[in-house]
């Protein structure tokens, strides 16, 4: 039962550098959604899907791009890493959209850009 | 701006003992309010949530208390166990919005000495 399987689990860039973060899930969920956990701030959205081929903006999107191609994977882009963008990324995902839902997330990604 | 505050940062209670987290919210259409516990080097995961038209949630040594008229809620954990070592967040949503979006608190380290 793998459910929600993030790649890579730790990364360090430099800055300026780019980066895709992978996340599959294979609970056929239709919602998905990368957050960004840094100390002090709890979680943070970054973006989120609610089914194949969709994508919005969460509360920080800036400096980050997302895609959707297939339902069990959501792709989190950084194109010119910077060292604000340190942190740990956490990607999940729900069956649902509307409260009462469970959202599973995956072991997350540590990334540190230098 | 910060929709959800939760109090404290860091948490040490003895074995035996009551931990209790405080969250408040500024948001009146929130009506969705699950506790996320995170071991470290893990993803959260979902310990237990209440809806508004509820003033208390129990599920074994883990109890919410929500108090509407105040925008806040809290867990309180019984006979806390070096087991419940971990961090806790609050978080928050609104069923409206059918996306699944969790607004989460700052967490709390919370550390049960043997």
């Amino acid at each position: 039962n793998a459910g929600v399987t993030q790649t890579p689990k730790f990364r360090v860039l430099k800055t300026g550098q780019s980066m895709t973060l992978l996340c599959a899930q294979d609970m056929n969920h239709e919602y998905m959604y990368w957050y960004r956990q840094d100390p002090g701030m709890g979680l943070r959205l970054i973006h989120y899907s609610v089914g194949e081929g969709t994508t919005a903006k969460g509360e920080v999107p800036d400096g980050y791009n997302v895609s959707r191609l297939k339902k069990q994977n959501f792709l989190l882009g950084l194109e010119s890493a910077a060292p604000s963008q340190t942190s740990v990324y956490f990607c999940a995902s729900s069956p649902i959209g509307g409260a009462n839902t469970e959202a599973f997330f995956g072991q997350g990604t540590r990334l540190t850009v230098v | 701006q910060q929709q959800v505050k939760q109090s404290p940062q860091s948490l040490i209670v003895q074995k035996g003992g009551i931990s209790i987290i405080n969250c408040a919210y500024e948001n009146t259409a929130f009506d969705y309010f699950p506790w996320y516990q995170q071991f470290p080097g893990k993803g959260p995961a979902l310990l237990i949530a209440i809806r508004p038209d509820v003033s208390e949630k129990k599920e074994g040594r883990f109890t919410i208390s929500f108090n509407k008229s105040a925008k806040q809620f809290s867990l309180h954990i019984m006979d806390s166990q070096p087991g419940d070592s971990a961090t806790y967040f609050c978080a928050a949503t609104t069923d409206s919005s059918n996306t699944g979006k969790l607004i989460f608190g700052q967490g709390t380290t919370l550390q049960v000495k043997p």
